[in-house]
């Protein structure tokens, strides 16, 4: 598969906002999704982007810039159940999707 | 309700013993595909279908096979399982591969092979 790069860990405080980078290589590149696992759960869905920009859901944004092969995941006011693995994942020019090794989030009060 | 379901949630099982991990979904979906997840490798995909008896390999198919005879299940299958498949299993489907369509998971199976 394709490199993509994600931090491993990263802590926060409750209420304030975190955002969590996610590098890929651009070649063969058909969109770019976000998920969020709790451990031990299944991976559920955050968003999706093929287009450059933002997309904004909520307290949960996220950005792609196709050129520089990178996106981020903004979490905005902060809460304890965001304490998760978010996984960056991309697809590929054979249409499957292509997982980093994902970020833990840990929110502290 | 529309979902994935895997079973079984938990399995212990002995080097060599067939196993089968079944993966059935409700949604009508194209495309159907496993995934392993180790710790410090995240999610790895092992196998893809993208419709009745079209199956591929994915990253890491070694050990195992799949077969996708009816739209709604992917089994998999482990021939003869080694320690080195312990890992937690994902299955997940698609309306159909790319575009924006979310991947739908199941609750996953933890299997380990001693």
């Amino acid at each position: 598969g394709q490199n993509i790069d994600q931090p491993t860990e990263m802590t926060a405080t409750e209420g304030a906002i975190v955002q969590i980078n996610c590098t890929y290589q651009t070649s063969g590149f058909n969109g770019l999704f976000w998920y969020q696992q709790h451990a031990g759960e299944a991976p559920t869905f955050l968003s999706y982007n093929v287009l450059d920009g933002l997309e904004e859901k909520g307290r949960f944004s996220s950005f792609l810039s196709r050129s520089k092969g990178y996106s981020y995941l903004l979490l905005k006011e902060l809460q304890m159940k965001d304490s998760a693995s978010y996984l960056c994942a991309q697809v590929n020019s054979g249409y499957a999707l292509n997982f980093g090794k994902g970020t833990s989030l840990l929110v502290t009060p | 309700e529309a979902q994935v379901t895997q079973n079984p949630r938990y399995l212990i099982t002995v080097t060599g013993k067939k196993l089968t991990v079944t993966c059935s979904q409700n949604m009508n979906h194209e495309y159907m595909s496993w995934y392993r997840q180790d710790p410090g490798l995240g999610l790895r995909q092992i196998y893809y279908s993208m419709n009745v008896e079209v199956t591929d390999k994915g990253d890491v198919p070694e050990g195992y096979k799949v077969s996708r005879k009816e739209k709604r299940n992917f089994p998999l299958i482990l021939e003869s399982p080694s320690p080195n498949q312990t890992s937690l299993y994902f299955c997940a489907s698609n309306p159909f591969p790319g575009g924006n369509t979310e991947a739908f998971f199941g609750q996953g199976t933890r299997l380990t092979v001693v």
